[in-house]
């Protein structure tokens, strides 16, 4: 079945440091694919996606490239800050299906 | 209204008794979907609407589960019998088609504890 791996965290980074978190899948045929966030005590935002292969996601200065041969999405940035302090979701969408397939989370804290 | 709104937000009940959760999409939205997720873990899938209908509900884990939408808009997930297993935060999204790239759009979620 679809699968979403990514790294465990927490990443404990210092302020303008360079942020990267792991993504990697498993589906069949060609997903979509997301990155979501969920900052302390809200709800989980969609931060970037990308519907293709090559295709680069990018908001807030985050990117993620859809790497099809390597079946990754891995989310960077290259300075953050404290208020990037959140809890980030890989998530993946076929088009077979409707429903998300999340990874298990990767929190990041952002130390001033 | 401006986003998903969910109800309950907390919900405490004892193992055995039956809870029910609501859910508001977004006005216009015809997809629905209900998560659940369990404590540091990502959400997991467990029945999509579209419309009125259920069209998958290959998420939900036993018979106990059950989710209704009745005129398309509002949603109902139905938990009888709880069991402690059962406590985690339960999430609704919605979206406007359904399709492949939409935005699914989540709700703030309600955390259900079965003591």
């Amino acid at each position: 079945g679809d699968s979403v791996t990514q790294m465990e965290g927490p990443v404990t980074l210092s302020e303008e440091a360079f942020l990267t978190i792991n993504c990697t899948y498993t589906a069949t045929g060609y997903p979509s694919l997301f990155w979501y966030v969920q900052y302390p005590g809200e709800g989980l935002q969609l931060l970037l996606k990308a519907t293709k292969a090559d295709d680069k996601g990018s908001n807030k200065g985050f990117e993620a490239t859809y790497r099809k041969e390597t079946t990754s999405f891995h989310l960077e940035k290259g300075s953050v800050q404290v208020s990037d302090s959140a809890v980030y979701f890989c998530a993946l969408r076929t088009n077979a299906g409707n429903m998300l397939t999340f990874g298990g989370g990767t929190r990041l804290m952002v130390k001033p | 209204g401006a986003g998903v709104s969910q109800t309950p937000s907390n919900k405490v009940t004892e193992k055995g008794k039956y809870v029910e959760l609501r859910c508001d999409p977004i006005s216009g939205h015809t997809a629905l979907y209900w998560y659940r997720q369990s404590l540091g873990q990502g959400p997991e899938f467990l029945i999509y609407f579209q419309g009125t209908g259920a069209a998958d509900d290959s998420g939900l884990p036993n018979d106990r589960f059950f989710a209704v939408r009745p005129e398309g808009s509002v949603s109902t997930l139905k938990i009888q019998r709880t069991e402690r297993g059962d406590s985690a935060v339960y999430l609704c999204a919605s979206s406007s088609q359904g399709q492949g790239g939409d935005e699914q759009f989540f709700g703030p979620g309600t955390r259900l504890t079965v003591l």
